[in-house]
């Protein structure tokens, strides 16, 4: 079965840092891009960051220089270090696989983790 | 950035009912557009990729049409498990970038 399961989700002080994985099963991980998509409560998504097969990363200026996308082929795993995290980066966190048309639309998707920026 | 202007954001209609959504981006986009259904508590799921074609498991009900700058997307007999918020969502590719449309919320009237 296609799979990915993320983890590493909780609260976290303003300022602090927190690193979500996504482990991937059932698919040759090594040969999809991947992406973090994020959700705050009641509102509607927002793209978090790219990762492509060899390795290249892209972000939105929201998380740009606070936020690093990296994965592990050998361990079919995808990260995401979030730093200097603020009021409005809590959200659940949704690792996704980009299928196989050509505008990137993601195929599969995990089931999400909550990161809470909270004092 | 290329904006994504999703309308309506809500919309209630009745069992066996047409239900149209669109979505316009700031610039012409080709045909890199997506849509997802999303229910609640649940991850999005990819229903229509590059702008038309219906991803392999969806119901046939479902479909989209567009290209450029104008995207439609079409429920053509609503059904009860159809209750869910819709996004479009676009890829830029230099560089890479997404853009989601703020969603359209489908009730049963």
């Amino acid at each position: 079965e296609v799979q990915l399961v993320e983890s590493g989700g909780g609260l976290v002080q303003p300022g602090g840092s927190l690193r979500l994985s996504c482990a991937a099963s059932g698919f040759t991980f090594s040969s999809y891009d991947m992406h973090w998509v994020r959700q705050a409560t009641g509102k509607g998504l927002e793209w978090v960051s790219a990762i492509g097969t060899a390795g290249d990363t892209y972000y939105p200026g929201s998380v740009k220089g606070r936020f690093t996308i990296s994965r592990e082929n050998a361990k079919n795993s995808l990260y995401l270090q979030m730093n200097s995290l603020r009021a409005g980066d809590t959200a659940v966190y949704y690792c996704a696989r980009v299928g196989d048309g050509g505008s990137g639309g993601m195929d599969v998707w995990g089931q999400g983790t909550t990161v809470t920026v909270s004092s | 950035d290329i904006q994504m202007t999703q309308s309506p954001s809500s919309l209630s209609a009745s069992v066996g009912d047409r239900v149209t959504i669109t979505c316009q981006a700031s610039q012409d986009i080709s045909n890199y557009l997506n849509w997802y259904q999303q229910k609640p508590g649940k991850a999005p799921k990819l229903l229509i990729y590059d702008a038309s074609n219906l991803e392999t498991g969806v119901p046939s009900r479902f479909s989209g049409s567009g290209s450029g700058t104008d995207f439609t997307f079409t429920i053509s007999s609503l059904q009860p498990e159809d209750i869910a918020t819709y996004y479009c969502q676009q890829y830029d590719n230099l560089p890479p970038r997404l853009t989601f449309g703020g969603g359209t919320k489908v009730e049963i009237k």
